[in-house]
């Protein structure tokens, strides 16, 4: 079963533009969910997705936004790039979308990388 | 205080010996535990959860928790070179569906 799939890879981008990336979570997984991580700050949730629904959102500007397809795919858009929004953004997808789901673990994709010069 | 705390290491471990990764987390409503591997440059693979007090052991490694204490710990057996990564403690909490929150991970150089 193919795992989670991100793109791109890497991206440069410069400040005041805006950006696109892109994920397809594993097969029958309905859940995505998308992490920031930078070295500073660690890996910090931005957002989940269940059903084309956002359910659950972190503590991020309103510049940083999403959204799920039916078929599970998700996208997220960062506008107005700042050079503090170089990171790594993981996404990762679970099968369980119950929210008690206590034993559904995530599983990510090898990142996009951001680089805003 | 941070939510979920992890000792930053690096842990030197010689080749062979056990690794023993320690995490503590605040919220008292956190219901299961995960530890993922990060390499240097890679993104975070999932190595086992648990979410019930006690042991619980996959191949080389152990994870424990204790929910009284708010603490999860995972044991690495015969640490190999490759074990040489970045480990992640990370908590779901009820109800907030798949949302983690994560440590700040601990560097652990095993040592041939």
């Amino acid at each position: 079963k193919a795992g989670v799939t991100q793109t791109p890879r890497y991206l440069i981008k410069t400040r005041g533009q805006q950006v696109t990336l892109s994920c397809s979570p594993i097969s029958g997984h309905r859940s995505v969910s998308w992490y920031q991580q930078t070295p500073g700050q660690g890996l910090q949730f931005l957002f989940e997705y269940f059903s084309e629904t956002q359910r659950n959102k972190g503590n991020f500007p309103g510049r940083f936004s999403g959204r799920q397809f039916s078929n599970s795919r998700s996208e997220m858009n960062v506008s107005t790039l700042e050079l503090g929004d170089s990171a790594l953004y993981l996404c990762a997808s679970s099968l369980n979308g119950d929210r008690s789901s206590y034993n559904s673990p995530l599983h990510f994709g090898n990142g996009t990388r951001l680089t805003v010069t | 205080q941070k939510e979920v705390e992890q000792n930053s290491g690096p842990l030197s471990v010689p080749e062979g010996a056990i690794a023993s990764l320690n995490c503590t987390y605040s919220d008292r409503g956190s219901q299961s535990f995960f530890w993922y591997r990060q390499y240097s440059g890679k993104s975070p693979e999932l190595i086992m959860f648990i979410y019930s007090n006690g042991d619980k052991e996959d191949g080389r490694f152990t994870a424990q928790l204790n929910k009284a204490s708010q603490y999860v710990s995972l044991l690495i057996r015969d640490s190999q070179p490759s074990d040489s990564a970045t480990y992640l403690c990370a908590v779901k909490v009820l109800a907030a569906g798949n949302k983690l929150t994560f440590g700040g991970g601990t560097r652990v150089l095993v040592k041939p």
